[in-house]
């Protein structure tokens, strides 16, 4: 099946720095891709779509200076945490559709997720 | 505003047993629904996935239903296998609109099945 890599898997920075986390689709292309926060215990928030080659859509609330989205090939969308401060912590996880067949296999797959700790 | 609820927050069965999860959700006009299972500090596996018209899906001893008018889905397991233990999330997806492609995420359910 279609595979979603996300990397780093986890990540540990001092307060202030910025984190990129990168979202790949190995085995097909992804013209959108979304990204998820999840705080513990709690279920996944949408924050934005990524749209390649055009900028991305945040949801209400999510702040895109301070979460900037980069889509800039089919199989890659950036998400880079700006200035990140210890309530930036989170689990953060992509995903991507398969656009391929038929509407029926429509699916969208998730990475395994990225874990920041912001100190 | 879609709201997605899932209930129980927690269920802890016996090994064999067969157990079932629910889901519902407060806007009827949605796409598909789709079943996931996420372990500790992992991303989401697709378990299923119900497209608004239909009825059910199967896949080895999981069988979700979609009750689309009165905005419930269900997660039937068979059989329930230590493996089995995890969260399990339902999200839907809504009927075009500007919120095209968008998932909306339930709660989700802890399950532990004990040997």
């Amino acid at each position: 099946g279609a595979v979603v890599s996300q990397h780093p898997s986890w990540v540990i920075c001092k307060s202030g720095t910025s984190v990129k986390i990168e979202c790949r689709s190995l085995d097909f292309q992804a013209t959108t891709m979304f990204w998820y926060r999840q705080f513990p215990k709690q279920s996944l928030m949408l924050m934005a779509t990524s749209n390649e080659g055009s900028k991305a859509t945040y949801e209400q609330g999510v702040e895109k200076d301070k979460f900037l989205i980069n889509h800039a090939s089919l199989t890659l969308s950036t998400l880079t945490v700006t200035s990140a401060h210890p309530e930036d912590s989170s689990f953060y996880i992509c995903s991507a559709r398969d656009f391929r067949g038929s509407i029926a296999k429509n699916i969208q797959y998730f990475g395994a997720g990225t874990r920041l700790s912001v100190l | 505003k879609q709201e997605v609820t899932q209930i129980p927050a927690a269920l802890s069965v016996p090994e064999g047993e067969n157990l079932v999860l629910n889901c519902s959700f407060t806007d009827s006009a949605i796409y598909n629904l789709q079943w996931f299972r996420q372990d500790p500090g992992k991303g989401l596996t697709s378990l299923l996935l119900i497209q608004s018209s239909q009825r059910e899906q199967t896949s080895g001893r999981l069988n979700a239903s979609l009750d689309k008018s009165s905005g419930r889905s269900t997660l039937y397991i068979a059989a329930s296998q230590p493996g089995d233990s995890a969260t399990y999330l339902c999200a839907v997806r809504p009927a075009g609109g500007t919120s095209y492609g968008k998932l909306t995420f339930g709660q989700g359910t802890i399950l532990t099945v004990h040997p």
